[in-house]
């Protein structure tokens, strides 16, 4: 167990709608990233967080979004899901924002 | 061309082989570099982390990186049924916030 848990462990929902999935970090990590893993795409970084502040953005859509909130844990929102949005996300913390980055169990997407 | 190349196997070996995994990348700003393994619809688990060139050893790990090379190296000794999983090298630098740049992942199989 990495101690990152995510909510929910699976979700399923229709085109058009909107998600929120949950990550809390380590115990005293400050930083949190969020990665969204696919067949074709392989493991992709999505946005990183540091102690509430956006500091880094990859390949992230603009229907998704994310936030860091003062007790330190993340949401990433997911709007006007279309099919090719399902996938596996993964967040992952890391104590200072350095390389060492433990990850949780994901959340996986389903959209119909 | 991808950042990181890994080939995605599977690798078939039998149990007691030393296996080799490999990535090469083309960013030669990466200076940190992970190797993860991956159970099936699990999160990532981070098993060795290396910075800059040289060998780190855990356990039946060890990892090896060639920054001349842009070549990095994960063997597993006395390989068990237990190690088959997919193992995926990542690579970050401190300019870009340590986002993990992910090689699409090595299947491994060991055979009892």
């Amino acid at each position: 167990d990495s101690g990152v848990t995510q909510t929910p462990k699976h979700l399923i929902t229709a085109t058009g709608q909107r998600v929120t999935l949950r990550c809390s970090p380590r115990s005293g990590d400050l930083s949190v990233y969020w990665y969204q893993q696919s067949l074709d795409q392989g493991l992709q970084f999505l946005i990183q967080y540091y102690n509430g502040e956006e500091r880094a953005k990859g390949n992230i859509l603009e229907r998704f979004s994310a936030q860091q909130f003062p007790d330190l844990h993340s949401e990433l929102n997911l709007s006007s899901l279309e099919l090719g949005d399902s996938a596996l996300y993964f967040c992952a913390s890391s104590p200072s924002g350095g390389p060492e980055a433990f990850f949780g169990q994901g959340t996986r997407l389903t959209v119909v | 061309q991808k950042e990181v190349e890994q080939d995605p196997g599977p690798l078939s070996v039998p149990e007691g082989a030393i296996v080799s995994l490999n990535c090469t990348y083309s960013n030669s700003a990466f200076q940190y570099f992970m190797w993860y393994r991956q159970y099936s619809r699990k999160g990532p688990e981070l098993l060795m982390y290396t910075y800059s060139s040289g060998n780190k050893e855990d356990g039946r790990f060890t990892a090896q990186v060639d920054k001349s090379s842009k070549y990095i190296s994960l063997f597993i000794r006395d390989s068990q049924p237990s190690d088959s999983a997919t193992y995926l090298c990542a690579m970050s630098s401190m300019d870009s916030s340590y986002k993990l740049i992910f090689g699409s992942g090595t299947r491994l199989l060991v055979r009892p």
